[in-house]
């Protein structure tokens, strides 16, 4: 149990075109997913926390007019990189926090991203 | 956030135990985390401690927790090949839920 999955696994796209990144609890409701992204050989940096029919609290520095979030149930939170740029390029990871489980968190097994 | 602390890399002979040691910073964590992520894959989690115990053993993995001085350590006994991997450490901070990672270990087990 508790399997979270990402879709694609890997994307490659042009600059300037927009990306699109599944994240799904399979087995369980998540009410609170989370966002991270991990450069090469570095730690996991939060993103932004998404909740379930409502918007997404970002961390400071990352812009939500270009990382759109929606968590439209409790089993789906969607990350679009809008008009992506080559620095965008990177591994993104979601987690789920089990509904009514406040310290259960399960990774998803990332998104590599590259933009060219 | 603060930064949780670890050592980047850890060598150890297949067979051999390993120590990877964490500091946290929150003392109000409630739970503490070991991940493992292997080469392009994502994190799995291994074990997780709750603040008011001091060990946890899990088959070969033992968690020992410090709270006076913020101190996780996981130890790996007869360890494999197939334990190289980064192991993350983290913490839940008392701001919320998200996890507050460490930097990563390294460990590179040799035959």
């Amino acid at each position: 149990g508790a399997v979270v999955s990402q879709h694609p696994s890997w994307v490659i796209c042009k600059s300037g075109t927009s990306v699109k990144i599944e994240c799904r609890s399979l087995d369980f409701q998540a009410t609170t997913m989370f966002w991270y992204r991990q450069f090469p050989k570095q730690s996991l940096m939060l993103m932004a926390t998404s909740n379930e029919g409502s918007k997404a609290t970002y961390e400071q520095g990352v812009e939500k007019d270009k990382f759109l979030i929606n968590h439209a149930s409790l089993t789906l939170s969607t990350l679009t990189v809008t008009s992506a740029h080559p620095e965008d390029s990177s591994f993104y990871i979601c987690s789920a926090r089990v509904s009514g489980s406040p310290y259960e968190q399960y990774f998803g097994p990332g998104t590599r991203l590259t933009v060219t | 956030g603060e930064d949780v602390e670890q050592s980047l890399f850890l060598s150890v002979r297949e067979g051999d135990s390993s120590v990877i040691n964490c500091t946290y910073t929150d003392s109000s964590s409630t739970y503490l985390y070991w991940y493992k992520q292997e080469p392009g894959a994502g994190l799995q989690l291994l074990t997780y401690i709750f603040s008011n115990m001091d060990m946890k053993q899990d088959q070969r993995l033992t968690v020992l927790l410090n709270k006076k001085d913020k101190h996780l350590s996981l130890r790996i006994a007869d360890t494999q090949t197939g334990d190289s991997a980064i192991y993350f450490c983290a913490e839940i901070p008392n701001s919320g839920y998200a996890l507050n990672f460490g930097k990563g270990t390294s460990l590179l087990v040799t035959p």
